[in-house]
């Protein structure tokens, strides 16, 4: 199994720029995350989906929409980047609930 | 209002010792608590967890200790490693609510 994986690792945009951030997992998990991890901060949740079909806003879902495509994949897209949106972003998946989440890799975005 | 805090930035520790990292957290409401660790460039690993019932459980080599009294959480790493260098950080979990609060994060280096 890979687990929890996310593509691309790295990212560069310019403000104003779109880019979709994929996510994939293969542990047959019922429900996905999305978070943004900022220096000296704790992960913040963007969105989550509870399962497939379903998606709800976390804490700071603004200038993010997301899609979940199907069981395995849930996807980040930023519509317009702006230079706030710098971050390290991480997916995660669960079974059920919030506790013991998997996490993918990361992805390291900068907005300039 | 909630919160997850850390009480050092940054750890030292001697190889072969014995690590404590604390964590504050303010809302009695949670459900139980988890400790990640996250090496460099890499999501964060589930490492223990802990319910809100209990006081203290073991793992191999770690320890967590829960203090409802003065709301305190500790990870204690026995016979600290090198490969035990990375950033620690707690979530707070509300089942209820699906509800999960990260701490900032505090980052333990080994001293040869």
């Amino acid at each position: 199994n890979a687990g929890v994986t996310q593509t691309p690792k790295f990212q560069v945009l310019k403000t104003g720029q779109s880019m979709t951030l994929q996510c994939a997992q293969d542990m047959n998990h019922n429900s996905m995350y999305w978070y943004r991890q900022d220096p000296g901060m704790g992960l913040r949740l963007i969105y989550y989906s509870a399962s497939e079909g379903t998606t709800d806003k976390g804490e700071v879902p603004n200038g993010y929409n997301v899609s979940r495509l199907n069981k395995r994949e849930f996807s980040l897209r930023l519509e317009s980047a702006a230079p706030s949106q710098t971050s390290v972003y991480f997916c995660a998946s669960s079974v059920g609930g919030p506790d013991t989440q998997y996490f993918g890799p990361g992805t390291r975005l900068t907005v300039l | 209002g909630e919160s997850v805090g850390l009480h050092l930035p940054t750890l030292s520790v001697q190889e072969g010792d014995n690590s404590i990292i604390n964590c504050a957290y303010s809302n009695s409401a949670s459900d139980y608590f988890i400790w990640y660790k996250q090496e460099s460039g890499k999501g964060p690993q589930f490492i223990i967890d802990i319910r809100s019932n209990m006081d203290k459980r073991q793992g191999q080599r770690v320890t967590v200790l829960l203090n409802k009294t003065v709301k305190h959480l500790s990870l204690q790493i026995a016979a600290t490693q090198p490969g035990d260098s990375a950033v620690y950080f707690c979530a707070e979990i509300y089942s209820s609510a699906s509800k999960i609060i990260f701490g900032s994060g505090t980052r333990l280096s080994i001293r040869p």
